[in-house]
C-alpha cells in the first residue's frame, strides 16, 4: 500500500508525559500537513511542511508540540507535557504542489491522556 | 478563514441519488472547492474537487453554481457503504479548513 502510513495508531498516555507520533507520506508528495481531530468536530489543521521547510503553525500548536520533517521524508510530532486536553485523533495528510491542494489523509493516532 | 454551511444530517435510501448541498457565500475567486468524506476511525477521504466547472469522477459528481456561491456533492446511487460524514471544504492559503460536516445516512 503506497499511502499516508502512521504510527502508532493508538497511544495511551499518562498526563506529564512525552509523545512522539509519526507520519510517512505518499513517497512523492512535497507536501505534508498535520491535523488535530475532536469528537464530533471536523479536522482542525495544526502545521505544515514543503519538503522539510515547516511553512505555518496554527496558534492551536503550543509551545509544548513541535514538528520535524528531517530530510522532506517522513515526519514527526511530539507534544510534551501531556495535558488532558490533548486526548484527540492527530491526522497526517500529504499533497504535491499541483493546482489544487488535494490531500490524501493516513488513518490517524488516536491520543488518550489520562 | 472562508466558510461552508452545510446540514447537519441527511438520510437516503441504497440505490438512490443524493444531493448534498454546501453554501460558500464568501468563497474568492482562485477558492478550489473540495469535498471529503469520513468514516469513523478512519481518516478523511478525498472525493472530488471543482474550481468552477461541474467535474466528475468516478465517486461523484460535483456541481458547481455559476456564482460559485454554492455547490452540491452528487453520489449517484448511495450505498451503505457510503453512509460517512461528508465535509465540503474550501482551500485557503494551503491548508484546508473543515466545518462540521454533513452526517449522511443510507437506509437499505
Amino acid at each position: 500500500d503506497t499511502g499516508v502510513s502512521q504510527d502508532p495508531r493508538h497511544k495511551i498516555t499518562k498526563r506529564g508525559q512525552n509523545v512522539t507520533f509519526r507520519c510517512d507520506p505518499i513517497s512523492e508528495h512535497n507536501r505534508l500537513y498535520w491535523y488535530r481531530q475532536t469528537l464530533g468536530q471536523g479536522p482542525e489543521f495544526l502545521t505544515y511542511f514543503q519538503n522539510e521547510a515547516q511553512l505555518e503553525k496554527s496558534r492551536l500548536l503550543s509551545d509544548r508540540f513541535s514538528a520535524e520533517r528531517p530530510k522532506g521524508s517522513f515526519s514527526t510530532l511530539e507534544i510534551q507535557r501531556t495535558e488532558q486536553g490533548d486526548s484527540a485523533m492527530y491526522l497526517c495528510a500529504s499533497s504535491w504542489t499541483r493546482g489544487a491542494d488535494t490531500q490524501y489523509f493516513g488513518p490517524g493516532t488516536r491520543l488518550t491522556v489520562l | 478563514d472562508a466558510k461552508t454551511t452545510q446540514p447537519n444530517s441527511m438520510e437516503s435510501n441504497e440505490e438512490e441519488p443524493v444531493h448534498l448541498p454546501c453554501n460558500h457565500s464568501t468563497i474568492s475567486g482562485t477558492d478550489y472547492i473540495h469535498w471529503y468524506r469520513q468514516l469513523p476511525s478512519q481518516g478523511p477521504e478525498y472525493v472530488i474537487h471543482g474550481l468552477t466547472s461541474n467535474v466528475n469522477n468516478r465517486m461523484a459528481s460535483l456541481a458547481i453554481a455559476e456564482d460559485r456561491k454554492s455547490s452540491t456533492l452528487i453520489l449517484h446511487r448511495a450505498t451503505l457503504r457510503d453512509a460517512a460524514v461528508y465535509y465540503c471544504i474550501l482551500e485557503y492559503g494551503n491548508k484546508l479548513v473543515f466545518g462540521a460536516g454533513t452526517i449522511l445516512r443510507v437506509k437499505s
